[in-house]
């Protein structure tokens, strides 16, 4: 019973280069969303998705981008990494905002 | 004010010692609660949702007051293993109609 599966999880990358955080999840969940969590902060959405094909932004969307081709896949692509992007990343995914949501164990991202 | 605010602690407590917590909301249309606990290093999993009536699950209660808007977490008989930061989450508010508290941190000494 895999869950939401996230990739990878360390990275450290050099400011200006761009990745993707990778998010499965095998649920069947419309509702697919990606976190950073800072200290201090809590956690801070990014962007959701309320289904496959669509996607809207949440509360620290800039520098961050998302698709949804299929319900199980849910990708995190950041554009031009800024050490401002350290952090630690949750995707998460429920059957609706009233339910459990579940989250995948986290990627620790590093911008030097 | 903001939509939900939780006292960071970090709460000390000795080990067999009840200890409780609240989180306070701010939108009254909040329909659904819960509190979920996060580990250091790990994800936030569902610990208790809370209903109006109340919910208790073993050591752990929680309560809904709406007059007051809060919720509350009671844990009895507290174990080493508790220790963790205690998440609260409303519906309601946030980009997509679901607010995270920034969590309790709860440290159970032996």
């Amino acid at each position: 019973n895999a869950g939401v599966t996230q990739t990878p999880k360390f990275q450290v990358l050099k400011t200006g280069q761009s990745m993707t955080l990778q998010c499965a999840q095998d649920m069947n969940h419309e509702y697919m969303s990606w976190y950073r969590q800072d200290p201090g902060m809590g956690l801070r959405l990014i962007h959701y998705s309320v289904g496959a094909g669509i996607t809207d932004q949440g509360e620290v969307p800039n520098g961050y981008n998302v698709s949804r081709s299929t319900t199980e896949d849910f990708p995190l692509r950041l554009l031009s990494a800024a050490p401002s992007q350290t952090s630690v990343y949750f995707c998460a995914s429920s059957s609706g905002l009233r339910n459990t949501i579940y989250f995948g164990e986290g990627s620790w991202l590093t911008v030097v | 004010r903001k939509e939900v605010e939780q006292d960071p602690g970090p709460f000390n407590v000795p080990e067999g010692a009840t200890v409780a917590f609240n989180c306070t909301y701010s939108n009254s249309a909040s329909q659904s609660f819960f509190w979920y606990r996060q580990d250091c290093r790990k994800e936030p999993k569902l610990l208790m949702s809370v209903y109006s009536s109340g919910n208790e699950d073993g050591r752990f209660t929680a309560q809904l007051n709406r007059a007051s808007q809060y919720i509350s977490l009671l844990i009895r008989d507290s174990k080493l293993s508790d220790s963790a930061t205690y998440l609260c989450v409303v519906t309601g508010g946030g980009a997509d109609g679901l607010t995270f508290g920034k969590g309790t941190h709860l440290i159970i000494q032996p």
